[in-house]
């Protein structure tokens, strides 16, 4: 079965400290990897997304940036956190083969991220 | 881009009430719906989705309509129950490169006993 792993759950740092988020998928083979932040009470942004190893698109600029090492794996990190960037952080992925045909997106349980 | 307008952010009903969110989208190319639950300080959950080519789809006290021309599309919950309490969203995506959603604002559902 499918799954997707993010951690850490909860994460404080103060500003201008480096961040790495790291979110890995199981089950499941290229798929489309997505990095969301949701500000308190907010939707959901879409930062980066993937579609395979070392291909990254960014949505918004911002003091954020994202790689994906291998196929299942992809990492946000920034080199100096600013106090804006606390939000909580949510990865998804896209399966592709077997769920093409509905879009589905699953996601993680989320960093919540307190920049203080 | 494509833009989604959800409404209303905040619904409180009575349990055992119905409760209605609606969401518009902007590109008319869009053609996948899904419906997501959040609960507190947790990923959303896929509930149910729609595709362009089907108006209506129920899935047990769950239902959602689409109306392509109007590019509108609800979520219908009957017979509220405590645990549907919880932040819902909307989106909507092309089939494309990247498959990206783009969500509603989000709605939070308080279902009071």
């Amino acid at each position: 079965s499918q799954t997707i792993h993010q951690w850490p759950a909860t994460l404080v740092q103060p500003v201008g400290s480096p961040l790495s988020l790291e979110c890995t998928v199981e089950g499941t083979s290229n798929p489309n990897l997505y990095w969301y932040r949701q500000a308190a009470g907010r939707g959901l942004q879409l930062l980066f997304y993937s579609v395979g190893i070392g291909q990254i698109s960014s949505e918004v600029p911002q003091n954020l940036s994202a790689s994906r090492p291998q196929d299942r794996q992809f990492i946000l990190s920034s080199k100096k956190l600013l106090l804006s960037d606390s939000g909580f952080y949510l990865c998804a992925y896209y399966p592709g083969q077997g769920s093409e045909a509905k879009n589905i997106q699953y996601f993680g349980a989320g960093t919540r991220l307190s920049v203080l | 881009g494509e833009n989604v307008e959800q409404h209303p952010s905040t619904l409180s009903v009575q349990e055992g009430d119905s409760a209605v969110i609606k969401c518009t989208y902007s590109d008319s190319a869009s053609n996948y719906f899904p419906w997501y639950k959040q609960e507190l300080g947790k990923g959303p959950q896929l509930i149910i989705d729609i595709r362009s080519n089907v108006g209506e789809k129920k899935d047990q006290r769950i239902a959602v309509t689409l109306n392509k021309t109007a590019k509108h599309f609800s979520l219908h919950i009957t017979e509220t129950q405590p645990e549907d309490s919880a932040v819902y969203f909307c989106a909507a995506s092309v089939k494309a490169a990247g498959n990206k959603l783009t969500f509603g604002g989000g709605t939070r559902v308080l279902v009071k006993p």
